[in-house]
């Protein structure tokens, strides 16, 4: 099955600064590849997603690459606010019941 | 629209007792997922119904863990008897069909702790 890995498991930053987080897949079948934010005691939310047939995309101060030739994706967040402090969970989709697999999480804290 | 709704939030019961969750997704989504997510970790899939059907159940216990959606709207998981090691929160998720396409809207989960 699918095997997502996510790094690194804890990140800190200053506001203003720009986080970066990296997950990598082992099925080469998966093709939908979401990010979801996930506040303390709070439900997951999307932030945003890709698919397969696009290298990256953005929405405002969120942006997600895609590398398929290496299984590798990532979220990219500039000008952080300590509103962005939470924990990220990248996942992968594919095959015929296009199960998600999730990975173990960032927790981003912005530091004011 | 309303959101996936969950009940109770909370719970708390001793190890080899019974308890049962409910889900109702949102309005017209055909498939519900239910989650485990423990503690430090990514959810992980328990089930997946399309309507009332199962589309996976291979990460499922089945010697304790059960799920129905008999009428295609809301869902029961149950564990029966839980072990500590079931204490995470269950999430329940729903999405319009099973496609890539579909995002997935999840409620705000049971936190099940298991003495």
């Amino acid at each position: 099955g699918e095997n997502v890995e996510q790094h690194p498991s804890t990140l800190s930053v200053q506001e203003g600064d720009s986080a970066v987080i990296k997950c990598t897949y082992s099925d080469s079948a998966s093709n939908y590849f979401p990010w979801y934010k996930q506040e303390l005691g709070k439900r997951p939310q999307l932030i945003i997603d890709i698919r397969s047939n696009v290298g990256e995309k953005k929405d405002q101060r969120i942006a997600v690459t895609l590398n398929k030739t290496a299984k590798h994706f990532s979220l990219h967040i500039t000008e952080t606010q300590p509103e962005d402090s939470a924990v990220y969970f990248c996942a992968a989709s594919g095959g015929s019941n296009y199960k998600l697999t999730f990975g173990k999480g960032t927790l981003l804290t912005v530091n004011p | 629209e309303a959101g996936v709704a969950q009940s109770p939030r909370y719970k708390i019961i001793e190890k080899r007792q019974s308890v049962a969750f409910w889900c109702n997704p949102i309005s017209g989504h055909a498939t519900l997922y239910w989650y485990q997510q423990i503690l430090g970790q990514g959810p992980k899939l328990l089930i997946q119904f399309q309507n009332n059907g199962v589309v996976d159940d291979s990460q499922l216990p089945k010697d304790r863990f059960s799920a129905e959606r008999l009428k295609g709207v809301d869902s029961t998981l149950k564990i029966q008897p839980a072990k500590l090691e079931d204490s995470a929160v269950y999430l329940c998720a729903s999405s319009l069909a099973s496609g890539i396409l579909e995002t997935q809207y999840f409620g705000p989960g049971t936190r099940l702790l298991v003495l």
